[in-house]
């Protein structure tokens, strides 16, 4: 059974400051890994997701895989308040549609 | 952007009774899911359906559980009968695909039910 955890628990930084968030998982047979970004009382939204090993770059967001390690990890640069949210990362082993695997989520926030 | 649409956001219900969530994915998706996540741990996945059919479920995925999206319209997740630990927030996804090389998952807000 895919186990997937997340630290930290919750984060607080500046604005302005590079926000590093983590997540683990168990299966290494996995090979979908993604972010979702969830406002309060919003829907979860998908961020970025990546497939094989290395880094994804959009905009201020970027997103690090090391398979060997079990880990992957997301990259905010310039944090915004505006990116104060629950971050969720999922993780499937690719032969199940749609069947995710989430971790219990990172809370951050961001103080003007 | 692409939304998904639940129905009603909250819902109290006594044991025993029957209830029925509504989505309305996005409309031209395919493929479509219920999470389920039980207050203060992770969003776990219950069930994914296409073409008519449940394609995969998991071990939350009770007897009492089913789903359908008749004629088109909303995917439905429904109760019958609710249990103490069927309070949850439930949420319903869509994708245009499936499989690892899906597109992403669009996800509702969620419909928190509450079993008294």
């Amino acid at each position: 059974q895919q186990k997937v955890q997340q630290s930290p628990e919750s984060l607080i930084v500046p604005e302005g400051a590079m926000t590093s968030l983590n997540c683990t998982f168990s299966d290494s047979a996995s090979q979908y890994f993604a972010w979702y970004r969830q406002h309060s009382g919003k829907a979860p939204k998908a961020l970025m997701s990546i497939f094989s090993n290395g880094e994804k770059e959009e905009g201020r967001f970027t997103i690090h895989l090391n398979k060997a390690s079990l880990h992957f990890s997301l990259h905010i640069r310039d944090s915004q308040p505006s990116d104060s949210a629950l971050y969720l990362c999922a993780v499937s082993t690719g032969s199940a549609l749609g069947r995710l695997h989430f971790g219990a989520g990172t809370q951050l926030i961001v103080i003007p | 952007g692409p939304k998904v649409l639940q129905i009603p956001s909250h819902q109290i219900i006594d044991m025993g009774q029957m209830v029925t969530l509504n989505c309305d994915p996005v409309s031209n998706h395919l493929y479509f899911y219920w999470y389920k996540q039980i207050l203060g741990q992770q969003m776990e996945f219950l069930v994914n359906f296409y073409n008519g059919k449940v394609m995969e479920k998991s071990k939350l995925f009770k007897d009492q559980f089913s789903v359908e999206r008749p004629d088109g319209s909303y995917f439905t997740l429904k109760i019958q009968p609710t249990a103490l630990e069927d309070s949850a927030v439930y949420f319903c996804a869509s994708s245009t695909a499936g499989g690892v090389s899906a597109e992403t998952l669009y996800f509702g807000s969620g419909t928190r039910l509450t079993v008294l």
